[in-house]
Parts: structure tokens; sequence; C-alpha cells
């Protein structure tokens, strides 16, 4: 059984660029959540999707979107990128009251 | 907002001590986790607790809900247990948008 998958592992994008990132939940979860984690910081939740829909959102700009597929399965997308938008992006799975389960996530680097 | 406060910030011990570590919060929650973070990036849910203590191998999880407060300890520590170690709290289950202590950074020395 294959935990949660995120594409790609690293990435590298230009200041003012679009990126999308791509989360696969553990078998059997619905809800996916996404946290970004600057170097030496804890993760800071971005947003979270369940049925296709957002269902909570952490402090972040409209420039952080995400959608989530009816496999359940996941995409971030960041618009505009800055330079303080490098960070590692982490996708948790679970369902219901399980405990989450967190993929490796994925390293940005804006240049 | 909840506020998680974690310490200590870095702890390094001899192999075979016994380890603590502290996890604040300011609001009240439903659920505590502990997570394991290793270089690298990958994270792992050690506990989700709401109430008492869990057990897991040489690894303890207590809440104490009153007094806001959660402790995490490692029995007879290993140098493979060397990681970051998160604690975060959310209102609603598995699936709540968490947040997150800074971590402590726990390195076992041979």
């Amino acid at each position: 059984d294959a935990g949660v998958t995120q594409s790609p592992t690293h990435l590298i994008k230009t200041r003012g660029q679009q990126v999308t990132l791509r989360c696969s939940p553990k078998s059997g979860h619905d809800t996916v959540s996404w946290y970004q984690q600057a170097l030496g910081q804890g993760p800071q939740f971005i947003f979270q999707y369940y049925e296709e829909e957002e269902r909570q959102r952490g402090n972040f700009p409209d420039r952080f979107s995400g959608h989530q597929f009816p496999n359940y399965s996941s995409e971030l997308n960041v618009n505009a990128l800055l330079l303080g938008d490098s960070a590692l992006y982490l996708c948790a799975s679970s369902g219901g009251w399980s405990p989450l389960h967190f993929g490796n996530g994925t390293r940005l680097t804006v240049t | 907002k909840n506020e998680v406060e974690q310490s200590p910030q870095n702890l390094t011990a001899q192999e075979g001590e016994f380890i603590t570590i502290n996890c604040s919060y300011s609001v009240g929650i439903s659920a505590l986790h502990w997570l394991q973070q290793h270089p690298g990036g990958g994270i792992v849910s050690l506990f989700m607790l709401s109430s008492g203590k869990k057990k897991h191998g040489r690894l303890i999880a207590t809440i104490n809900i009153q007094e806001k407060h959660s402790s995490l300890h490692i029995t007879a520590s290993h140098p493979r247990d060397s990681a970051v170690y998160i604690c975060a709290v959310g209102s609603g289950g598995g699936a709540d948008g968490l947040t997150f202590g800074k971590g402590t950074h726990l390195i076992i020395q041979p």
C-alpha cells in the first residue's frame, strides 16, 4: 500500500513564474492538507481539501490555490512566485479521525 | 489562533539517556500530534492523542488537557532517534488543519 506520494521531489523556478505541485493521498484517505515549511521552521497550514472543496484555509495569500480531484488527489498552485516562497511543501492525508500521513514533500527553490 | 511552544529547541544527549520534550499550547484542542521529521523532510506521525497517555515501543506521549501541556518521552535513547520532533495541535480529528510548533532538534550521540 503506497503511502502519500508527492511530485516532483525538487523544483527550481524563477520569480514571477507559476508552479503546480501534486499529491496522491494514502489509499482510503479522502482529506488532503497542504503545509509550507521554511528552513528551520515548523510547517505552516496552507489549506485543506475534502470532497473536492477547500474546507479550511490558513493565512496564505490568494496566490496559493488548490484543487482536489474525484480520486482524492490534489494539486497546489502558486502564482507570481516570490523568493520567500522557497520552502518544503508537504502534503498530508487522512480519513476521519485517523492519524495524518505525510508525503516526503516537494522542495521548491525560487531564484 | 493557537500558539504552540516547544522546549527545548535543541537537545543533545548520550545513547541510553531518558529524553523528554515538552509542548504547550494556548487554546483548547481536540487532538495533539507528535511527529518525527528526519533530514530530507519526511514526516512520520508518532502519536495522536486527546487525553491521558499513549505508549509505542520506547516512546511515550502524555497530555494534560487542563494545563494545555504535553510531553514526549524516549526511553533508552539510540542514535537512530536523532531527528526533529514536532508537536502539532488541531481542533477536530486527524483531518483538521494543524498548528505546529517549531520543533525540537534531538541528537543522540553514541
